[in-house]
């Protein structure tokens, strides 16, 4: 099993542009978190999702979109980067509704 | 919401010596305790959890215990080794464990 795998591992971004972060988990997971680390400040939840087609609000969702077309992938899009954005980015998925976390090895996102 | 306060932020050890990382949460409704060792440039692995029907945990030279009147739970380690040096992560959740509160992590050093 692989696990967790994010895509890319590093990004620059200017002001005003999107992407999508990848996220994928081969371990038939139907719980996955995205979150994202800011100096001081730990982990924050971003959006997360309870099984496929289903997603919800972290504590910071402004500015971000999830979907969960499947159980496997779980996208992250930013729409218009901010410099507020720029952070690491980690992905997290979890067999159960209590069952321990897996995270990924984190995006590094740099929007100029 | 939930509110995880760690401490304390940075703390340096000789090698053998024990180690105690100390957090507390603010809603009484969370019933999971995971704690995450992150290396750097890697994302968080979990180390031990505990349940809130549980007032103590061991895995071979870690313990975590949990006081629910006080709404604290501890990391303990002992015998520490340098590759125990590492940044720790507390947290908390009311039973998603896809929604998990963090604290602000302690940076342990451990000296030879």
């Amino acid at each position: 099993n692989a696990g967790v795998t994010q895509t890319p591992k590093f990004q620059v971004l200017k002001t005003g542009q999107s992407m999508t972060l990848q996220c994928a988990q081969d371990m038939n997971h139907e719980y996955m978190s995205w979150y994202r680390q800011d100096p001081g400040m730990g982990l924050r939840l971003i959006h997360y999702s309870v099984g496929a087609g289903i997603t919800d609000q972290g504590e910071v969702p402004n500015g971000y979109n999830v979907s969960r077309s499947t159980t496997e992938d779980f996208p992250l899009r930013l729409l218009s980067a901010a410099p507020s954005q720029t952070s690491v980015y980690f992905c997290a998925s979890s067999y159960s509704d209590i069952g321990a976390q897996y995270f990924g090895p984190g995006t590094r996102l740099t929007v100029l | 919401g939930e509110n995880v306060e760690q401490h304390p932020s940075t703390l340096s050890v000789q090698e053998g010596d024990s180690a105690v990382i100390k957090c507390t949460y603010s809603d009484s409704a969370s019933n999971y305790f995971p704690w995450y060792k992150q290396e750097l440039g890697k994302g968080p692995q979990l180390i031990i959890d505990i349940r809130s029907n549980v007032g103590e945990k061991k895995d071979q030279r870690i313990a975590v215990t949990l006081n629910k009147t006080a709404k604290h739970f501890s990391l303990h380690i002992t015998e520490t080794q340098p590759e125990d040096s590492a940044v720790y992560f507390c947290a908390a959740s009311t039973g998603t464990a896809s929604k998990l509160t963090f604290g602000t992590g302690t940076r342990l050093q451990v000296t030879l």
